[in-house]
Order: structure tokens, then sequence, then C-alpha cells
């Protein structure tokens, strides 16, 4: 059974910080990863897709990898904006249904 | 293009009471999943159609839960009778198929349950 994890549960840093959010996911079989973004309320808001044959995808300030093989993803995000705040949420894609198994998140705060 | 469309956006009812929940995926997406994300936690599958067919439905609690996807457009989820800890937002997902393919959720439908 598939399990991802997130560390750390939450974070706080000041306005300007480059921040790296982790993600570890237990069974290497997966389809593709995906990073999420969520705002209290709201429903989930894609950021970044990375499929199981590459490394990386960047998007604006936002940078994620990939290694299969160790079963990790980091989603690095530059200069961080209070705009940033919100819960990120990692989760992988498997099984024959292509459903997706996520990770509890990250809640992040970006204070000015 | 429009996104997928959930209602209600919230709703709350009394345990044992019963609720349902609609989706309408975005145009042209043959797949849909429903997701239950409590407080806290990352969401959880609960099921997926293809088309109007059941793909996986393990994790959907049968005595109480039903979902449908009548003529493989709209689907509807129904809780009855609702329990306590059935309290959690409900996310529907849609996507064209495939493992490549992104998933595209909607705002959910938060549910109290008193």
């Amino acid at each position: 059974k598939q399990e991802v994890t997130q560390i750390p549960a939450a974070l706080s840093v000041p306005e300007g910080e480059n921040l790296v959010l982790n993600c570890s996911f237990t069974d290497s079989a997966i389809y593709n990863l995906q990073w999420f973004r969520q705002d209290p309320g709201k429903g989930l808001t894609s950021l970044l897709l990375i499929q199981s044959s590459q490394r990386e995808q960047t998007s604006g300030r936002l940078n994620a990898s990939l290694d299969k093989s160790s079963g990790r993803s980091t989603l690095y995000i530059a200069a961080s904006q209070p705009g940033d705040s919100a819960t990120y949420l990692c989760a992988v894609m498997t099984g024959s249904g292509y459903a997706l198994n996520f990770g509890k998140g990250t809640s992040l705060l970006v204070t000015p | 293009e429009a996104g997928v469309a959930q209602s209600p956006r919230y709703k709350i009812i009394e345990k044992r009471q019963s609720v349902a929940f609609w989706c309408n995926p975005i145009s042209g997406h043959a797949t849909l999943y429903w997701y239950q994300q409590i407080l806290g936690q990352g969401p959880k599958l609960l099921i997926q159609f293809q088309n109007n067919g059941v793909v996986d439905d393990s994790q959907l609690p049968k005595d109480r839960f039903s979902a449908e996807r009548l003529k493989g457009v709209d689907s509807t989820l129904k809780i009855q009778p609702a329990k306590l800890e059935d309290s959690a937002v409900y996310l529907c997902a849609s996507s064209s198929g495939g493992g490549s393919q992104p998933q595209h959720f909607g705002d959910g439908t938060r549910l109290s349950i008193l």
C-alpha cells in the first residue's frame, strides 16, 4: 500500500526566504507526482506535475524534483511571498485506475 | 475552459440524516473521482468512475455511501444515514484519463454533522 509522507507539517518563514518542502513515498511504481496548493475553504490547485520519467519541473518561482528510485520529491519555492501562504499537498498517481495517494500536507505561512 | 463544478458548497445536517452532493466534471473528461478530506488530512479516494462504470470503490463505506454517474457526465454522491465521522470536505476531480494526465479538482462540499 502506497504511503506518502510530507515534512515538515508546518512551516513559518519571513518574506523573501527560499524554502524547500519534502515528500516521500514508499512504492516507486508511480505514473507521476503532483504538487497541489490548497487555500482555506478551497479545492486543490495543481502546481506542478512530474512524469515518472522526468527529474524536475519548473513553473515561475516553483521547482519540483523527483527521485523515483529513492521515493522522494522536493518542492522549492524561491523568494517566498505572503501570497504563497497555503497548504501544499504532494500526491502520487499509482494503480490501474490512476488514482492519487496524498500526503497530509505542509501548512506554509509567509510573514511580511 | 470551465472547471469542475460542485454543489452545494456547504451543508450542515444532523446525524442519521441523509445528504447528497453533485459534481459536473470538465467537458469531455471520461474519468471522475470522489475524494474525502478530513480536517488535517490529505484527500482519500472514495470512488472512481470511467464514463458511467465504477473502476474502484474499494474505500467507499458501502453500508452508508452510494454514488452514481448516469450518462457518464454528472455524478452524485449520497450518504445515508450520516455519522459524525463523515464530517469532511468532499472533493470531486476529473481527468481525461491515463497516467500522464493531471486531475482537476472542484472547490468541494464542506459537510458538517451535528
